[in-house]
């Protein structure tokens, strides 16, 4: 059982480059999310899934875009990379909160630099 | 808007010592609570999650309380242990998870 997977785990883009950070679980989970680590701001929400082919804007989204077509895949993709993107991305999974909520688990995380 | 606070940002206690972190919310609608562990450059490890219609929840020498009414919820480590240095993130759960900023544990022998 792995978890939830993150890949890469390391990225030097240079700005205006596009990529995409993959996320895979094999929890069967309904519930998955990718955040934004930056010093002193915690982590912000960038996007979330409730299931297949349903996906919402969180707190940053502005940059990225993610699509759902399959439960066990999240993909975040970066359409133009500034500067600002620079950060530790994480995505997690859990079954859905609506449900009485349960425990989320996340990747190991991919440190993005933008130069 | 769901806000998350926690306090203190960043605690330094020597080994022994019993400690409580703390966390406030401003939306008491909640699912559920969870914290988090994060050690330096790693992902985040729940430590507990509380449902809505429970008051605490224990594992080991943690201790993690919920009070919705107030938004409130503490961590209790008794006993603390070099170990344990590490960031301790609470996060609540509503339609999706919202996050603190977090409390950057340092415990010292």
């Amino acid at each position: 059982n792995a978890g939830v997977t993150q890949t890469p785990k390391f990225q030097v883009l240079k700005t205006g480059q596009s990529m995409t950070l993959q996320c895979a679980q094999d929890m069967n989970h309904e519930y998955m999310s990718w955040y934004r680590q930056d010093p002193g701001m915690g982590l912000r929400l960038i996007h979330y899934s409730v299931g297949a082919g349903i996906t919402d804007q969180g707190e940053v989204p502005n940059g990225y875009n993610v699509s759902r077509s399959t439960t066990e895949d999240f993909p975040l993709r970066l359409l133009s990379a500034a500067p600002s993107q620079t950060s530790v991305y994480f995505c997690a999974s859990s079954y859905s909160p609506g449900t009485g909520g349960t425990e989320a688990f996340f990747g190991q995380g991919t440190r993005l630099t933008v130069v | 808007k769901q806000e998350v606070t926690q306090i203190p940002a960043a605690l330094s206690v020597p080994e022994g010592e019993n400690l409580v972190l703390n966390c406030s919310f401003t939306d008491s609608a909640i699912y559920n609570l969870q914290w988090f562990r994060q050690d330096p450059g790693k992902g985040l490890t729940s430590l507990l999650l509380i449902q809505s219609s429970q008051r605490e929840q224990t594992s080991g020498r943690l201790n993690a309380s919920l009070d919705k009414s107030s938004g409130r919820s503490t961590l209790y480590i008794a006993a603390s242990q070099p170990g344990d240095s590490a960031t301790y993130l609470c996060a609540v759960s509503t339609d999706k998870l919202i996050f603190g900023t977090g409390t950057r544990l340092q415990v010292f022998p």
